[in-house]
């Protein structure tokens, strides 16, 4: 079955500081990988994605993430971190099975410090 | 503006009512999924319907029920036999395999 761990349910980190957020995966076909985030009280927001094209993503907000299969990893990172980038990260994969469905990370809080 | 719109955005039950929570989306996409999220549990899945007139339970079906008669619709209902209905109900839609979901703004239900 396929799944995903995101490493650390808290990150904190400086202002200007580099960002990493983890994600490891599992799945028995090529994946189809997802980063989200959501500020208090919102919904969830695509911040980008990977469908086998270019192995480094550039998503908004200044993030990208690099697909890395011999690690079954997709890291999510930004150069220096910005006060308004404190939120809930979400890391999914798509379900090989039923191809509409999404398997969720259980998130990565990510506090920015002044 | 395309999108996908949860109304109301905070919403309080008595115990022993059902309430049901709106979802509507004008982007014509065929998937629609209900998800709740409770703190540290990431999201839960708990219905999902891929085609109009179609809806198959997800991983927290118990308590919930959804109908799909349209396809800009997917209300749900929390039900008097859901026992701990307090959470953050997320709907989303995707229009096709491998795809992005894209999400509402969330409803907040509160068991008063």
């Amino acid at each position: 079955a396929q799944s995903v761990t995101q490493l650390g349910s808290h990150v904190s980190v400086s202002e200007g500081a580099l960002v990493l957020l983890r994600c490891n995966y599992s799945s028995s076909v090529p994946p189809y990988l997802f980063w989200y985030v959501q500020y208090p009280n919102q919904g969830l927001q695509l911040l980008l994605k990977y469908t086998s094209a270019a192995t480094l993503v550039k998503g908004i907000n200044g993030f990208e993430a690099e697909f890395k299969k011999s690690e079954t990893s997709f890291h999510l990172t930004k150069p220096s971190a910005h006060m308004s980038d404190a939120a809930e990260y979400f890391c999914a994969v798509s379900d090989a099975g039923n191809n509409r469905k999404l398997i969720w990370g259980l998130g990565t809080s990510l506090a920015v410090n002044p | 503006d395309g999108g996908i719109t949860q109304s109301p955005k905070y919403l309080f039950r008595k115990e022993g009512q059902n309430v049901t929570l709106s979802c509507e989306q004008n982007l014509n996409h065929d998937a629609m999924y209900w998800y709740r999220q409770d703190p540290g549990q990431g999201l839960r899945l708990i219905y999902y319907s891929q085609i109009v007139n179609d809806f198959q339970k997800g991983d927290i079906a118990e308590g919930y029920s959804v109908s799909r008669e349209k396809k800009e619709s997917f209300p749900l209902t929390v039900t008097s036999a859901q026992k701990n209905p307090t959470a953050f109900y997320l709907c989303a839609s995707k229009v096709q395999t491998n795809t992005e979901a894209f999400f509402g703004q969330g409803t907040r239900l509160t068991v008063v």
